[in-house]
């Protein structure tokens, strides 16, 4: 069964300062997707980035970086010069390829962040 | 940009009364989701709907709940018989493509209050 773990559950930052999110996942599959989702005070979930299991590389896109690290289980996500706006409760997502019926997203349980001026 | 919409964005209602909750998924995707989230815990999933028919569901949805496309648009969930522990957010979400695992883009959510 998939299990996606996310030990902090709150981080409080001065703006500008940079935020790292750990997540660390559980699945059986060898192939599987994974996200990271934002929610802020609204309560809306905003997409911010997905990665496949095959492709370990990790990016930079914008202020956003993540770091995929298979031999750990781990999809860190980090947010470079945090800003007031940065502050929400972000989810790690993980989807399993072997779940083809439906694709359902497996979260975390969060970790608020919040960014004071 | 096209975009997942809900409604109603809150609901109250009273145990053991049915309701339904509505969601318009993003015209061209093909897969179809109910999540909910007790405040402030994690957000569970609950049923998937592909080719009009329930493609994988949770525990979590049991007899109470159905879901259905009434027509070429609209998404609904429908409680039948709420409890006080059907309280939460729920999310419904699209996602565009069947066969690969592309993001699921979230609607803004309904807030259910049972009294």
């Amino acid at each position: 069964a998939q299990k996606v773990t996310q030990a902090q559950t709150e981080i409080s930052v001065v703006e500008k300062e940079d935020v790292t999110l750990d997540c660390v996942y559980e699945t059986r599959d060898t192939t599987y997707y994974l996200f990271w989702y934002k929610q802020p005070p609204s309560g809306e979930l905003v997409f911010l980035i997905r990665r496949n299991s095959f492709d370990e590389q990790n990016e930079i896109s914008g202020r956003y970086s993540w770091n995929f690290q298979k031999s750990t289980s781990s999809f860190n996500f980090t947010i470079t010069a945090s800003q007031v706006v940065d502050s929400a409760v972000y989810f790690c997502a993980l989807s399993e390829r072997s779940d083809a019926a439906g694709n359902k997203l497996t979260f975390g349980g969060g970790t608020r962040v919040l960014v004071k001026p | 940009e096209p975009e997942v919409t809900q409604t109603p964005s809150h609901q109250v209602t009273q145990m053991g009364q049915e309701v339904i909750l509505r969601c318009v998924p993003i015209s061209n995707h093909l897969y179809f989701y109910w999540y909910r989230q007790i405040l402030g815990q994690k957000v569970e999933f609950l049923v998937s709907f592909y080719n009009n028919e329930i493609s994988e569901k949770s525990e979590i949805f049991d007899d109470q709940f159905s879901v259905e496309r009434p027509d070429g648009s609209n998404f609904t969930l429908k409680i039948r018989s709420t409890k006080l522990e059907d309280s939460a957010m729920y999310f419904c979400a699209s996602k565009e493509d069947v066969l690969t695992h592309y993001e699921q883009y979230f609607g803004p959510g309904t807030r259910l209050t049972v009294t």
